[in-house]
């Protein structure tokens, strides 16, 4: 049982170019959650996915950030307009459908804006 | 969710226990304490979680106090690869809502040394 993909692992953009961050996740998974974590600090809840659905997105920021988890295929973390301020970690994390279980992380995108 | 207090720093050596202690005295009768740690810049990994009562997995052993105000991860036997942050966590089982919208504090440094 594969764990959750990301991909891609190191992504490099230019200020002003869009970056789009992908996570697969774990098999039998309906929720999938997106965290950054920047340079020196902590991990930042971001949002919060179902299939086809947004819960909570309550960490987002207000412009240029997006998510998205259709019916089929991955979840994508999608980053307009980048600036170097969005250079950062970002982790997605799934979890089963029933309730009292744990969130597995992947392994990050490092995104590195020029 | 409640707030945690944890240590900043903890030192243990090779083969011993490493006991990491937790405060959550503001911990509400819905809340589970998770523990996850993070490997230099890699995806949080889940470790154990609990209720009220003590918890056995084959990573550690959680201890949780009667009174639910604090709880202690216990690493059995530590290895310098147990060389992480670990973060101790207190989220609400929200009516079946899965448990991957984490707030992470800033965690202990554990460094295990030869």
């Amino acid at each position: 049982n594969a764990g959750v993909m990301q991909n891609p692992r190191h992504l490099v953009r230019r200020r002003g170019q869009e970056a789009r961050l992908r996570c697969s996740p774990m098999k039998g998974h309906s929720h999938v959650y997106w965290y950054r974590q920047l340079p020196e600090e902590g991990l930042k809840f971001m949002v919060y996915l179902q299939k086809e659905n947004i819960i909570d997105e309550s960490g987002m920021p207000k412009e240029r950030f997006s998510a998205e988890f259709p019916k089929e295929g991955p979840s994508i973390l999608r980053i307009q307009q980048v600036v170097r301020g969005d250079s950062a970690a970002y982790f997605c994390a799934s979890s089963a459908r029933d309730s009292n279980t744990e969130a597995f992380f992947g392994q990050g995108t490092r995104l590195t804006v020029v | 969710d409640a707030k945690t207090t944890q240590p900043p720093s903890m030192d243990c050596a090779e083969g011993r226990a490493a006991n990491l202690p937790c405060n959550h005295s503001t911990i509400s009768g819905n809340e589970y304490v998770y523990w996850y740690r993070q490997i230099h810049s890699q995806g949080p990994q889940y470790i154990i979680h609990g209720l009220k009562n003590n918890e056995t997995n084959e990573m550690a052993s959680l201890i949780i106090t009667e009174d639910r105000k604090s709880s202690t991860l216990i690493l059995p036997h530590a290895t310098l690869r147990d060389t992480a942050v670990y973060y101790c966590i207190v989220t609400a089982n929200a009516g079946g809502t899965s448990y991957g919208k984490l707030t992470f504090g800033q965690g202990t440094i554990l460094t295990v040394h030869p």
